[in-house]
């Protein structure tokens, strides 16, 4: 079985500074891993994915994620952010070549002015 | 592209009414899926069917039923409602089989059941 620890559950910080959004999992199989953001009302919309290949991924608005195959973890990192980037950020893995996606809890990122 | 589409936006229902959730995409995908979305435990997974004609339980399938009687159509119906399924509720597809490994979501149905 697969899970998803997102440990933070809130991430206030102050605008232009650096974040990270930490998320760790565990699988006995090799998996995909996503990034989505979440704003205010709406629904989710993907950042970024590790699918295979370079352990950097960059995504939309800035974002970047680095997977760490031996500490399975899948951070997410923005070094300077925005008001805009006030949102819900998910983690999530999914299992190669199948249909079966798991969720962490989500980190509310608060970008103080 | 409209992409994902969800009706109604939102609704207020009275406990043991029924009430069915609509979800489209225009996308193609095989698998769809509908979540529940609430605050501290992120979203949870209701059913998912991984293509026309099948469907699964996911890990909180109580309460709740789905139909998929076509590609793009994965309608959820709550029989009975209770208040414990207020929620927000997004329906999502995916399609490893285009390479389109992550999912893509609806915009979400926020239901209060009183």
């Amino acid at each position: 079985a697969q899970s998803v620890t997102q440990l933070d559950s809130q991430v206030p910080v102050f605008e232009e500074a650096p974040v990270e959004l930490r998320c760790n999992y565990s699988s006995s199989v090799s998996v995909y891993l996503f990034w989505y953001v979440q704003y205010p009302n709406q629904g989710l919309q993907l950042l970024l994915k590790y699918l295979s290949g370079s352990t950097l991924v960059k995504g939309i608005n800035g974002f970047e994620a680095e997977f760490n195959k031996s500490q399975t973890s899948f951070h997410l990192r923005k070094p300077s952010v925005h008001i805009s980037d006030t949102a819900e950020y998910f983690c999530a893995v999914s299992p190669s070549g199948t249909y079966k996606y798991i969720f962490g809890t989500g980190t509310r990122l608060k970008v103080l002015a | 592209t409209a992409g994902i589409t969800q009706a109604p936006t939102s609704q207020i229902l009275a406990a043991g009414r029924s009430m069915t959730l609509r979800c489209t995409q225009d996308m193609r995908h095989n698998a769809m899926y509908w979540y529940r979305q609430d605050l501290g435990l992120g979203l949870r997974l209701i059913h998912y069917s991984n293509t026309a004609g099948t469907t699964g339980k996911g890990e909180v399938p109580d309460g709740y039923s789905v139909s998929r009687a076509n590609t793009d159509d994965f309608p959820l119906t709550l029989a009975s409602a209770v208040p414990s399924q207020t929620s927000v509720y997004f329906c999502a597809s995916s399609d490893p089989g285009q390479m389109l490994n992550e999912q893509f979501f609806g915009p979400g149905t926020r239901l209060t059941v009183l």
